[in-house]
C-alpha cells in the first residue's frame, strides 16, 4: 500500500498569504495519479486538482498543484477567507488508492 | 447541476445490516461509474467500493470486500450500498461520489453530502 504523509499536520496563515501543503508517499506514484480534496466542517470534500496539476471545473487558479514520483505539492496563491479547511491528498496510481491524513489550513 | 443524496444511514447493532441508497440527477447517471467512500468521525477517507456504469467492473476495499455490495439501478438513478456483518470499525460517514469521467478513473467529483452509520451494541 501506498502510504502517503501530509506535512505540515496544522498551517497557521493569514488572508492574502501563500499556503503550501507537501504530500508523500512510501512509493512512487506511477502517471502523476495524483488529486487534492478540500473539506469544510461538516461538508463534503471537494475535488480540487487531479492528474498531479489539472484544476477541476471551477477551481480558482489561485490553486495549483505540482510535484512527480513520491513528492507533491498543493500550493494556494494568495488565501481567501473562504480557503481555510483541511486538504487530503489522494494517489490512484496503484492499488489501493489511498488518501493522506489531512492539513489543516487556520486562521 | 450534479446533486447526489445518500440516505439509509443509522445506529445498527454490531452484525447487523444495513442498505444505503443514493439517488442521483443532473447528469446522465447510466453512463458513469459511481463510488462509496467513507470518513470515521475525526479521520481521513477512506474509499469504499466502485461500480462502472454497465455494472460490468465491481471493486472493493479489502476492508469491505466479502460484507459489502454495491449495485445500481440506472432506470431510477440511484447507487446502493447493501452492508452486511457490520462492524463497530464500520462506523462512518458514507458519500455517495460520482467518478470525474464516464469510465473509473478513481478521480472522485463530485461528492454527495453523506450519511451517518454508527455501529454499536
Amino acid at each position: 500500500e501506498n502510504v502517503l504523509t501530509q506535512s505540515p499536520g496544522t498551517l497557521s496563515l493569514s488572508p492574502g498569504e501563500r499556503a503550501s501543503l507537501s504530500c508523500r508517499a512510501s512509493q512512487s506514484v506511477s502517471g502523476g495519479y495524483f488529486a487534492w480534496y478540500q473539506q469544510k466542517p461538516g461538508q463534503a470534500p471537494r475535488l480540487l486538482i487531479y492528474g498531479t496539476s489539472s484544476r477541476a471545473t471551477g477551481i480558482p487558479d489561485r490553486f495549483s498543484g505540482s510535484g512527480s514520483g513520491t513528492d507533491f505539492t498543493l500550493t494556494i496563491s494568495r488565501l481567501e477567507p473562504e480557503d481555510f479547511a483541511v486538504y487530503y491528498c489522494q494517489q490512484y496510481g496503484s492499488s489501493p488508492l489511498t488518501f493522506g491524513q489531512g492539513t489543516k489550513v487556520e486562521i | 447541476q450534479v446533486h447526489l443524496v445518500e440516505s439509509g444511514g443509522g445506529v445498527v447493532q454490531p452484525g447487523r445490516s444495513l442498505r444505503l441508497s443514493c439517488a442521483a440527477s443532473g447528469f446522465t447517471f447510466s453512463t458513469n461509474a459511481m463510488h462509496w467512500v467513507r470518513q470515521a468521525p475525526g479521520k481521513s477517507l477512506e474509499w469504499v467500493a466502485v461500480l462502472s456504469y454497465d455494472e460490468y467492473h465491481e471493486y472493493y476495499a479489502d476492508s469491505v470486500k466479502g460484507r459489502f455490495t454495491i449495485s445500481r439501478d440506472n432506470s431510477k438513478s440511484t447507487l446502493y450500498l447493501q452492508m452486511n456483518s457490520l462492524r463497530v470499525e464500520d462506523t462512518a460517514v458514507y458519500f455517495c461520489v460520482k467518478d470525474l469521467r464516464d469510465a473509473i478513473s478513481w478521480v472522485f467529483d463530485p461528492w454527495g453530502q453523506g450519511t451517518l452509520v454508527i455501529v454499536s451494541s
